[in-house]
């Protein structure tokens, strides 16, 4: 299957500051990239749709300007949490669409972010 | 009502059981269909992809989507302590949009 990799895996940072998380598709384009957030023991929960050159759709709760999406690229797409404080402290998974027609999205391993 | 329900589990097998998952959904303009699994601390990992109804099988794994049902399963067959993991059942409505995700399933196999 397509290879979907994030960068860091695992950030600590102080409260106040801002952290930006990498998306890249290794193997392919894809035009819609998404980005979720998982508390421990609970499903993945939509945070916003990156699409490539324009601007992220985001879900109803999600703060744009908190969570700043830039999808610069056909394989990139970066997650920016600004001023983090600590209940911003989750499991961040992006995923990407092969596009194609299908509907088969592949998942990063995700970025593991405690905010102290 | 939620637009998508999973049992949570935990779910505990003896290695060798056959297993079975399964989720509900609401919206009948899902078409996409698919199952992740995801071990603790890590992404969730595609395993099958199911497009409208119909079966599919891949070595020890067969999903059923019923869509008349709204009701999809995923059988594991004979079980291995490595299947030990949360799985995810997801779907949508159209190609390229978001996955509305199901809570996930704890899975213990023991030996």
């Amino acid at each position: 299957g397509a290879v979907v990799s994030q960068h860091p895996s695992r950030v600590i940072c102080k409260s106040g500051t801002s952290v930006k998380i990498e998306c890249r598709s290794l193997d392919f384009q894809a035009t819609t990239m998404f980005w979720y957030r998982q508390f421990p023991k609970q499903s993945l929960m939509l945070m916003a749709t990156s699409n490539e050159g324009s601007k992220a759709t985001y879900e109803q709760g999600v703060e744009k300007d908190k969570f700043l999406i830039n999808h610069a690229s056909l394989t990139l797409s970066t997650l920016t949490v600004t001023s983090a404080h600590p209940e911003d402290s989750s499991f961040y998974i992006c995923s990407a669409n092969t596009g194609g027609g299908e509907e088969t999205q592949y998942f990063g391993p995700g970025t593991r972010l405690l905010v102290l | 009502q939620k637009e998508v329900e999973q049992d949570p589990g935990p779910l505990s097998v003896p290695e060798g059981a056959i297993v079975s998952l399964n989720c509900t959904y609401s919206n009948s303009a899902f078409q996409y269909f698919m199952w992740y699994r995801q071990y603790s601390r890590k992404g969730p990992e595609l395993l099958m992809y199911t497009y409208s109804s119909g079966n599919k099988e891949d070595g020890r794994f067969t999903a059923q989507v019923d869509k008349s049902s709204k009701y999809i399963s995923l059988f594991i067959r004979d079980s291995q302590p490595s299947d030990s993991a949360t799985y995810l059942c997801a779907m949508s409505d159209q190609a390229g949009t978001a996955l509305i995700f199901g809570k996930g399933t704890t899975l213990s196999v023991s030996s």
